[in-house]
């Protein structure tokens, strides 16, 4: 039972577009939302986070939307950049940071 | 400043060995935890820990054991290794906050069980 979905696995977007990278969960008791970004061979680095108290919260290029009556969350990133291809994972957390439950990842190719 | 630090980077092991994977981090963060990636999988939770003496089971904790002697340093073993067990894993650690404190990771250690 996943209880964080990415349903897309890989996405093509022009150099400068916008990117949209989606993310579902079912569990109402996740308190705080959090996006990573995976180079190959790397861990996971730290993007933006969103708290289920709001719905939005924004970082420079990135933003981070909350929808808690869908149970979905988004992140846009505008613009788009060769050097965000990576893999995006969507991360939850309940109550506690030691705890994530993780997405499957999407794959991001910005091509120029 | 190294933040987290995993060794070894690969490993090869055979079906029956066991081995300790080191995870250390110099940040004086309290909570520590382990992860394994596999492909289609996404990252699934191990085993965590919320301060030292202190660890818990996460979603996938059969055939793995760990211990936290010191704040720095959480090692995770495998008992006897077997090819189900081969994956990457990535150690984090993070404040004790409830607030949106992110978790760090480190570089990942890929483990080959043949």
């Amino acid at each position: 039972d996943q209880q964080v979905k990415q349903n897309s696995p890989s996405l093509s977007v022009q150099e400068g577009r916008i990117s949209i990278l989606n993310c579902d969960y079912t569990n109402s008791m996740f308190d705080y939302f959090l996006w990573y970004k995976k180079y190959p061979a790397e861990g996971p680095t730290f993007l933006i986070s969103i708290s289920s108290i709001k719905d939005k919260n924004e970082d420079g290029r990135f933003t981070v939307f909350l929808n808690k009556s869908a149970k979905h969350l988004s992140l846009h990133i505008v613009p788009s950049q060769p050097g965000d291809s990576a893999v995006y994972f969507c991360a939850a957390r309940s109550g506690t940071a030691s705890k994530l439950t993780f997405g499957t990842g999407t794959r991001l190719q910005v091509t120029l | 400043n190294a933040g987290v630090t995993q060794t070894p980077k690969f490993q090869v092991l055979k079906t029956g060995q066991s081995m300790t994977l080191q995870c250390a981090q110099d940040m004086n963060h309290e909570y520590m935890s382990w992860y394994r990636q596999d492909p289609g999988m996404g990252l699934r939770l191990i085993h965590y820990s919320v301060g030292a003496g202190i660890t818990d089971q996460g979603e996938v904790p059969n055939g793995y054991n760990v211990s936290r002697s010191t704040t720095e340093d959480f090692p995770l073993r495998l008992l006897s290794a077997a090819p189900s067990q081969t994956s990457v894993y990535f150690c984090a650690s993070s404040y004790p906050s409830r607030g949106g404190t992110e978790a760090f990771f480190g570089q990942g250690t890929r483990l080959t069980v043949v």
